[in-house]
């Protein structure tokens, strides 16, 4: 079965660091991927996403994630992590024929440290 | 201003009773979506319409129905075979179910006592 694997249930950085948040996806067709963020009590919010047209996506709040196919991976990063980035965030990707069927990872839940 | 609207916000219900939960979307899509949430465990499909007058089931279907009579309306409910029932309900649209991004609403939370 298809999969998301988002590596790390909680991670922790300080203000101004940089984010890393990881999201690795099982398929052998580029799929196309979401991340989106959920703060505490409301629904989700999408961040971005990739349908192949560049490897490198922009997104809101200065994210960014990049697609590599050789380590099919969707990374998420910022520059510098504020604490309005305290969230959780989800990964997701559709597959090839999939047409209603949005696969999430479990989530990473990111804090930020003073 | 368009968007999706799910209410109520908190839910109580006793244990054995079925309760529905509301999803309205203004955004003109044609595909709707009900996700279940539980802690540590990411989004789970419970039904997803392309089209009114059509559903289908997702990953997790079993003790809950759907209907989508109208294009603008997708309520979900949970009957009493559904075994473990507290969770966050979560709803979503896409403009047409093909790969299209789905937008969420703010989410039911549903406690069975």
């Amino acid at each position: 079965a298809q999969s998301v694997t988002q590596l790390g249930s909680h991670v922790s950085v300080s203000e101004g660091a940089l984010v890393l948040l990881r999201c690795n996806y099982s398929s052998s067709v580029p799929p196309y991927l979401f991340w989106y963020v959920q703060y505490p009590n409301q629904g989700l919010q999408l961040l971005l996403k990739y349908t192949s047209a560049a490897t490198l996506v922009k997104g809101i709040n200065g994210f960014e994630a990049e697609f590599k196919k050789s380590e099919t991976s969707f990374h998420l990063t910022k520059p510098s992590a504020h604490m309005s980035d305290a969230a959780e965030y989800f990964c997701a990707s559709y597959y090839g024929g999939s047409q209603g069927n949005l696969i999430f990872g479990k989530g990473t839940k990111l804090s930020v440290k003073p | 201003d368009g968007g999706i609207t799910q209410s109520p916000k908190y839910l109580f219900r006793k244990e054995g009773q079925n309760v529905t939960l509301s999803c309205e979307q203004n955004l003109n899509h044609d595909a709707m979506y009900w996700y279940r949430q539980d802690p540590g465990q990411g989004l789970r499909l419970i039904y997803y319409s392309q089209i009114v007058n059509d559903f289908q089931k997702g990953d997790i279907a079993e003790g809950y129905s759907v209907s989508r009579e109208k294009k603008e309306s997708f309520p979900l409910t949970v009957t009493s075979a559904q075994k473990n029932p507290t969770a966050f309900y979560l709803c979503a649209s896409s403009p047409s179910g093909k790969l299209d991004t789905q937008y969420f609403g703010p989410g039911t939370r549903l406690t069975v006592l």
